[in-house]
């Protein structure tokens, strides 16, 4: 049973635009929330992460933005470069236990 | 800091070999996490360890899967024997502080033939 969903499987957008990548889960329990990026033949690496009790986060060109009402929560890249080509992974976890639940992905594809 | 190591990054073997996967965590982190992609069913978590001890096992498939921790510098998940399903990218990763953000390796490609 999918927990975290990333209904998107693929994006594409040209380089310099805003690229948005969404995310929705089921647990109300889910306290924290983190964004992946992983490279081909890479492990996922960290990117951005939000607690329930903010709804949004910046971190240079990265901002997450959390509705907790929608059980929703969206990564956005402005300005979007061919070097945010990569498979995008929005993760949650709650505060009840530790495990992470991961979406399946949305795979980013800049253009120039 | 060399992050988190895993060998082998590629196994082919032969349904009903033993297959073992090795990972050794970043220094100083606490938690270790075994996890498991698929194309079906995306990433898993397979089994977690704070400070060596096993503390949530639920995701692993079945009995021929097995992980133990016996340093804080190494973990090994075993999978005897292997069937062709098992086929997938396992991923070890580790992390200093529960909740933190947590730190993986580049996975080792298993392939069950």
């Amino acid at each position: 049973d999918q927990q975290v969903k990333q209904n998107s499987p693929s994006l594409s957008v040209q380089e310099g635009r805003i690229s948005i990548l969404n995310c929705d889960y089921t647990n109300s329990m889910f306290d924290y929330f983190l964004w992946y990026k992983k490279y081909p033949a890479e492990g996922p690496t960290f990117l951005i992460s939000i607690s329930s009790i903010k709804d949004k986060n910046e971190d240079g060109r990265f901002t997450v933005f959390l509705n907790k009402s929608a059980k929703h929560l969206s990564l956005h890249i402005v300005p979007s470069q061919p070097g945010d080509s990569a498979v995008y992974f929005c993760a949650a976890s709650a505060h009840s236990g530790y495990a992470l639940n991961f979406g399946k992905g949305t795979s980013l594809l800049v253009t120039p | 800091d060399a992050g988190v190591i895993q060998s082998p990054r590629h196994e082919v073997t032969e349904m009903g070999q033993e297959v073992t996967l090795r990972c050794k965590p970043i220094s100083g982190h606490d938690y270790l996490f075994w996890y498991r992609q698929t194309m079906m069913r995306g990433l898993e978590l397979l089994i977690y360890f704070n400070n060596n001890v096993p503390i949530d096992d639920s995701g692993m498939p079945e009995d021929r899967f097995s992980a133990k921790m016996p340093n804080a510098s190494f973990s090994t998940l075993k999978i005897q024997p292997s069937e062709p399903r098992d086929s997938a990218v396992y991923f070890c990763a580790s992390s200093h502080i529960r909740g933190d953000e947590q730190y993986f390796g580049p996975g080792t490609r298993l392939t069950v033939t």
